[in-house]
């Protein structure tokens, strides 16, 4: 059976740190890695994907994976009251059948 | 484009009711994907499509749930008879093979609660 773990949280932060998002899976044949945000009572909208080890920028987002550690972050800078969400990371081994984390909340403190 | 489209945004019936849950995705899209989100399970795939064509019904927890897709621009997730367990949001999502795996988009949902 596969999983994607994520601490439940809430995670807190203050306005303007870094917030830092984890997930682990355990698949390791694992190919593609999705970060969703999911504001209470939405759907999950889709924020970064990323394929390859290392590092993806976009905006004020990085995502991180390490394929050996089947490890893959999200980092958020300069973190937003408007980015308090739950946040859910999702993996897929080459098919359209994702495997999703229950999502960690992350509150972001003014 | 106006997303995926789903009905009803909520519903509310009694135990042993037959319920239907309708989504339109988004036009173009050869992939439709049914998901079930609780608090205690969070997001789990029940069925997904490919141009129409059931891929993976593993996920479909019992016979009392079906799912049809007649044409591309419509799908309908079916629970005869529905037990209050059935109480979730059920999000229909859909994507395009054309490029690559890059997710999903998800429609409002529908919140279901048997009573």
């Amino acid at each position: 059976q596969k999983e994607v773990e994520q601490n439940s949280g809430p995670l807190s932060v203050p306005e303007g740190a870094i917030a830092s998002l984890n997930c682990t899976y355990s698949d390791r044949v694992s190919q593609s890695f999705f970060w969703y945000r999911q504001y209470s009572g939405k759907s999950p909208e889709l924020i970064m994907s990323i394929y390859s080890n290392g590092d993806k920028e976009d905006g004020r987002f990085t995502a991180q994976l390490n394929k050996a550690s089947q490890y893959v972050s999200l980092l958020i800078r300069d973190s937003q009251p408007s980015d308090s969400a739950t946040y859910l990371c999702a993996e897929s081994s080459g098919t359209y059948k994702y495997i999703f984390g229950t999502g960690t909340r992350l509150k972001v403190l003014a | 484009d106006a997303g995926v489209i789903q009905s009803p945004r909520h519903e509310v019936t009694e135990m042993g009711q037959e319920v239907t849950l309708r989504c339109k995705p988004i036009s173009g899209h050869d992939y439709l994907f049914w998901y079930r989100q609780t608090m205690m399970r969070g997001l789990e795939l029940l069925i997904y499509f490919n141009n129409n064509v059931p891929i993976d019904d593993s996920g479909m927890p019992e016979d009392r749930f079906s799912a049809k897709m007649p044409n591309a621009s419509f799908s309908t997730l079916k629970i005869q008879p529905s037990e209050p367990r059935d109480s979730a949001v059920y999000f229909c999502a859909s994507s395009y093979s054309g490029t690559g795996l890059y997710g999903y988009t998800f429609g409002s949902g529908t919140r279901l609660t048997v009573v």
